[in-house]
């Protein structure tokens, strides 16, 4: 199994920046990926690491250490659309089984 | 729209009913999954059926059973459940091997009585 550990909930001020960090312990690594959630709705993908490094991806952003089992996605010049909860998960090297973690709510206010 | 559509969206039940969850993508994927989404929990991988395998969760009860008839359609069976089975139920689905990111259904939540 794994262990996907992740703040619950965030904070921050419109136009500001934030980082969520997630850390994760696992058998077989083979990806991690970050999703939004908001209230009532379904994931939608944000974006993914399978080699150590910066992914830029507009206003978002995701690092990994795969040897230090950590991984952070960066939102710049936050937005009040952005509050929403934001889900870091892991694929095992069998390519189809994630497991995520419990997700991290970020409150962004004006 | 994410290309994957779930029905019913709201589905009542009493622990002795019988009911089906239905889900359809239309992405041509080849790998499908069933999420289990509970307050406060983390999302749980339920089952995937994919060109390769079928994986289940050996923590599922075998109360929830499912069926996938072909690479497009996947189906969650409900038998005799409990009330602490009421949760968001997701159906996502992925290009297997190739594909990096799944895909979401809006979701079935379920309220057992």
């Amino acid at each position: 199994g794994q262990n996907i550990d992740q703040p619950t909930e965030m904070t921050a001020t419109e136009g500001a920046i934030v980082q969520i960090n997630c850390t994760y312990q696992t058998s077989g690594f083979n990806g991690l990926f970050w999703y939004q959630q908001h209230a009532g709705e379904a994931p939608t993908f944000l974006s993914y690491n399978v080699l150590d490094g910066l992914e830029e991806k507009g206003r978002f952003s995701s690092f990994l250490s795969r040897s230090k089992g950590y991984s952070y996605l960066l939102l710049k010049e936050l937005q009040m659309k952005d509050s929403a909860s934001y889900l870091c998960a892991v694929r095992e090297r069998n390519f189809n089984k994630f497991y995520f973690g419990s997700g991290t709510k970020l409150n962004v206010k004006p | 729209e994410t290309g994957v559509t779930q029905t019913p969206r709201h589905l009542v039940m009493g622990m002795t009913n019988k009911k089906s969850l239905k889900c359809e993508q239309h992405l041509g994927h080849n790998a499908m999954y069933w999420y289990k989404q509970s307050a406060k929990k983390p999302l749980e991988l339920m089952f995937v059926y994919s060109l390769e395998e079928r994986v289940e969760n050996n923590s599922v009860p075998s109360r929830f059973s499912p069926e996938c008839p072909n690479s497009s359609h996947l189906f969650l069976h409900l038998h005799t459940l409990q009330p602490e089975d009421s949760a968001l139920y997701l159906c996502a689905s992925s290009q297997g091997r190739r594909g990096n990111e799944q895909f979401f259904g809006p979701g079935t939540r379920l309220t057992v009585l």
